[in-house]
Formats: C-alpha cells, sequence, structure tokens
C-alpha cells in the first residue's frame, strides 16, 4: 500500500466511548500530524509528530490524545467527546529537515467522526 | 494569529470559463501549497511554491507567489467538470511546523 491510510474511515461514537483513529504513512517520512476538518472551519492543527517527538500542540483538548510509537504510525485516543468534536480527522506526513521547518504535506483520506 | 483569507468562498461557473482564486494573508511564509480536496478524501497536493515572484504552470492551472510571500493566486484556464472541488491554500512559517490552511474555496464547474 502507498502514501498514507487512516482508518476507520467512518466512525459513530456515544460521548461515554473510548476509541483510536489510526494513520499509517508509506513515504518514508518522519513528520506527522492530525488536523480537524469542521464545517465552514479552516483545516486546524491539531499535533505535530517530528521523529517521534511531539513538537506541536495547538492547545487541544485533554480528551483528544495522540501517540506516535514510531515514524510510519501514529494514533489519536479519543474519551469523553462532545457532540462538537463531529468533523473529518486528517492525518498527514512530511519530510522534516533537521532544523525544523517541515517539507510539504501528504494527507490521508481521513476518519469521518460522529459524536451522538 | 496568522490567517489565510481565501476569496472567494463559492464559485460556480459554466464549463470553458476561467477563474482565478485569490489567498492572502498579512504573514510572511517560507512556503505555499495549493491543495484540492474532493468529498469524503483529505486534500491532495496541487503544488509548492516558494520563491517571492515564483509562477508554476500545472496544465490548465497556474500558481503564482506574490513577491513578498504573503499571497498567492490559482487561475483555472478553460474549466473542466473535474474542476470541481474545495481548493486549500496554506503558508508554512519558516522553521516551524505549523502549517496555516486558508479558509477555502469550493468550486462547481457546470458540463
Amino acid at each position: 500500500e502507498t502514501g498514507v491510510t487512516q482508518t476507520p474511515r467512518h466512525l459513530v461514537m456515544g460521548m461515554t466511548n473510548k476509541k483510536s483513529l489510526k494513520c499509517e504513512q508509506h513515504l518514508g517520512h518522519n513528520a506527522m500530524y492530525w488536523y480537524k476538518q469542521s464545517a465552514k472551519k479552516p483545516l486546524e492543527l491539531m499535533f505535530v509528530y517530528s521523529l517521534e517527538e511531539r513538537v506541536e500542540n495547538n492547545s487541544v483538548p485533554s480528551r483528544f490524545s495522540p501517540e506516535c510509537p514510531n515514524s510510519s504510525h501514529l494514533f489519536l485516543h479519543l474519551h469523553t467527546l462532545q457532540p462538537e468534536d463531529s468533523a473529518l480527522y486528517l492525518c498527514a506526513s512530511s519530510q522534516a529537515p533537521p532544523r525544523g521547518g517541515a517539507d510539504t504535506q501528504y494527507f490521508g483520506p481521513g476518519t469521518r467522526l460522529t459524536v451522538l | 494569529t496568522q490567517l489565510l483569507e481565501q476569496s472567494p468562498q463559492f464559485l460556480s461557473i459554466q464549463e470553458g470559463e476561467n477563474l482565478t482564486v485569490y489567498c492572502n494573508s498579512s504573514s510572511v511564509f517560507s512556503s505555499l501549497q495549493w491543495y484540492r480536496q474532493e468529498p469524503g478524501e483529505g486534500p491532495v497536493l496541487l503544488v509548492t511554491v516558494v520563491t517571492g515572484g515564483e509562477v508554476k504552470k500545472l496544465k490548465r492551472l497556474t500558481f503564482q507567489f506574490g513577491d513578498a510571500r504573503k499571497d498567492s493566486s490559482l487561475h483555472i484556464t478553460a474549466a473542466q467538470p473535474g474542476d470541481t472541488g474545495l481548493y486549500l491554500c496554506a503558508g508554512l512559517t519558516s522553521g516551524t511546523y505549523k502549517y496555516i490552511f486558508g479558509t477555502g474555496t469550493r468550486l462547481k464547474v457546470l458540463a
């Protein structure tokens, strides 16, 4: 498989559930990103991992918990979400130069999350 | 707060027409990307521009980065129904991992 893959593609969960989103990149990149895309809002950066170290946390509520076990995999653990968290969650990867800054991002297809 | 404003927000045109989408900011970016996103999918990269004043062409699409690297435009010649989608610009600030995305332009090309 090539590019960036995300599973599941669709997820419906209750506010008391715990679930995880998974992202895998097959591009040999060393930086991975989580974004939230809501209707009528620009794409919002949530987290960035570079060389498996979190380098950005964009004031995201603690009910979202990222995990990056290696440079190819990224998870977003969800617990006690709110209905307003319903959105398309996108994963991306890029090649990050050693001094910071990043190369072009490649996106996965996203997970459409609905919180009831 | 860095913002990238895109205009227009929505555009519905007939096949064969030309159009221009604008991406404007008060911030300077080290590079700027344009993406197209279709419903239910992630954004797909169209082009990256890095030099002020740079012009890149991709078949019927022409991209320009402003001289001051604060703005960009996307021009489509003879639009086709396959061009329909959400067009997003994204700017990267030098030395960071933070891509700032524009507000998006939703284009519909009617056959």
